[in-house]
């Protein structure tokens, strides 16, 4: 079956401009979560979603960061305001459902430069 | 906090050499560990992972990892290298208290010499 995809592979922005990314994950899996791949920083967790909640945002640099989940399954990641700071990898990951022994299934990642 | 140290940035070693990536954890309970693979421009994939039991685990691509709760290490290795094995290597451990949020090291890139 297929495996996590996200959308767009790559993304240039404009500091100042809004973006969103999109996180399509395997069917049935009903935890999603999104990390943050830099330079400087490594990986990072943000967002954690059980269903359609977010119950653990506890990872979300700032509230230009938002992200949302509907039927359970696409999430999109929405940073308003880039700043050249937010230049990174986004990586989707999804399970059978939010515990710790469940693996996590990443996605390819979205490149997002911002000039 | 919880931490998780990989102590190399970048190891190469020589096909059909052995290698050992080292990683060392921060957590007061038994902790959930797992080991990922990073080609270029790929997601991450699961090696392995410890949860409890058995100290010495068995992954994917003929990789292994040992759990020393006296060192807090959760090494990687493998007894012969292949030049594909050339990639990042990032050992997590589970954020205790979380849903299954990782807790990742900076990585270890690895070469590989033919």
């Amino acid at each position: 079956g297929a495996g996590v995809s996200q959308s767009p592979s790559n993304k240039v922005t404009e500091k100042g401009k809004d973006v969103e990314l999109r996180c399509d994950p395997i069917s049935g899996h009903t935890a999603l979560y999104w990390y943050r791949q830099s330079l400087g920083q490594g990986l990072e967790f943000l967002i954690y979603f059980q269903g359609n909640s977010a119950p653990d945002k506890s990872g979300l640099p700032s509230d230009r960061f938002s992200a949302e989940r509907t039927g359970g399954s696409v999430s999109t990641l929405t940073i308003q305001r880039t700043q050249q700071e937010d230049s990174a990898v986004y990586l989707c990951a999804s399970s059978l459902a939010g515990a710790s022994y469940n693996e996590q299934f990443f996605g390819p990642g979205t490149r997002l430069t911002v000039l | 906090a919880q931490s998780v140290t990989q102590p190399d940035i970048h190891i190469t070693v020589s096909e059909g050499a052995s290698l050992e990536l080292r990683c060392n954890y921060s957590y007061g309970a038994t902790p959930y560990l797992f080991w990922y693979v990073q080609s270029p421009g790929q997601g991450l994939q699961l090696l392995l992972k410890y949860f409890s039991g058995d100290t010495l685990v068995q992954g994917i691509k003929g990789f292994e990892a040992e759990f020393k709760r006296s060192q807090s290490s959760f090494n990687l290795r493998k007894p012969s290298v292949h030049w594909s094995d050339a990639a990042e290597y990032f050992c997590a451990v589970v954020d205790g208290g979380s849903q299954g949020n990782l807790i990742f090291g900076k990585g270890t890139k690895l070469s590989v010499k033919p």
